[in-house]
């Protein structure tokens, strides 16, 4: 495609369920990158793949989390027993190794 | 202290005025964004710079390696240009660290 998608781009969900989050980058990139946005907050770095590898997880907030990468190309961010303080919007980027990176439109994650 | 900080947080100005943008960062780096997100969400990607300057229309970007330091200057700010304007650097991991970003109106 042209750009980065993500879908879906609303996501509603009840305290305690599983959600997972798609990411599909422009083809051709290696890179990939999750972020997030808490509202009123900045962005915040979550995980990047290079290729299928995650060679910094670091920012990945607790266990719940976890990220994978198929292909070298769609990524899913799972979360797993959702709280509250996981509403946020979850971004993703893709870029070839340390250039430019190009930004999805985001998922908007609410959970009740 | 974060890694990276921008100044002014929120930033005013009447139409065709000169706009600078501040970002200061502590840690080391290949590489420093300018981002733009308007209201909408989303996110622009407005220059990527490792030293000197560039120019995009009526947007420079200007960076100074030895003292840590970049500025984002709009020239001759027009209504559109509104919108958050964020700096960040990437850490020799290739992450991206982000400063809080900087919320420019400009009016009529």
């Amino acid at each position: 495609g042209a750009g980065v998608s993500q879908s879906p781009s609303n996501k509603v969900t009840e305290k305690g369920k599983d959600v997972e989050l798609r990411c599909d980058p422009i083809s051709g990139h290696t890179a990939l990158y999750w972020y997030r946005q808490s509202l009123g907050q900045g962005l915040e770095f979550l995980i990047y793949f290079q290729g299928n590898s995650a060679p910094d997880k670091s920012g990945l907030p607790s266990d719940r989390f976890s990220a994978e990468r198929t292909g070298g190309s769609v990524s899913t961010l799972t979360i797993q027993r959702t709280q509250q303080e996981d509403s946020a919007v979850y971004l993703c980027a893709s870029s070839l190794a340390r250039v430019e990176q190009f930004f999805g439109p985001g998922t908007r994650l609410t959970v009740l | 202290k974060n890694e990276v900080e921008q100044s002014p947080q929120n930033l005013t100005a009447q139409e065709g005025e000169f706009i600078t943008i501040n970002c200061s960062y502590s840690v080391g780096i290949s590489a420093l964004h300018w981002l733009q997100q308007h209201p909408g969400g989303g996110i622009v990607s407005l220059f990527m710079l490792s030293s000197g300057k560039k120019k995009h229309g009526r947007l420079i970007a200007t960076i100074n390696i030895q003292e840590k330091h970049s500025s984002l200057h709009i020239t001759a700010s027009h209504p559109r240009d509104s919108a958050v304007y964020i700096c960040a650097v990437n850490s020799y991991t290739d992450k991206l660290i982000f400063g809080t970003g900087t919320r420019l109106q400009v009016f009529p």
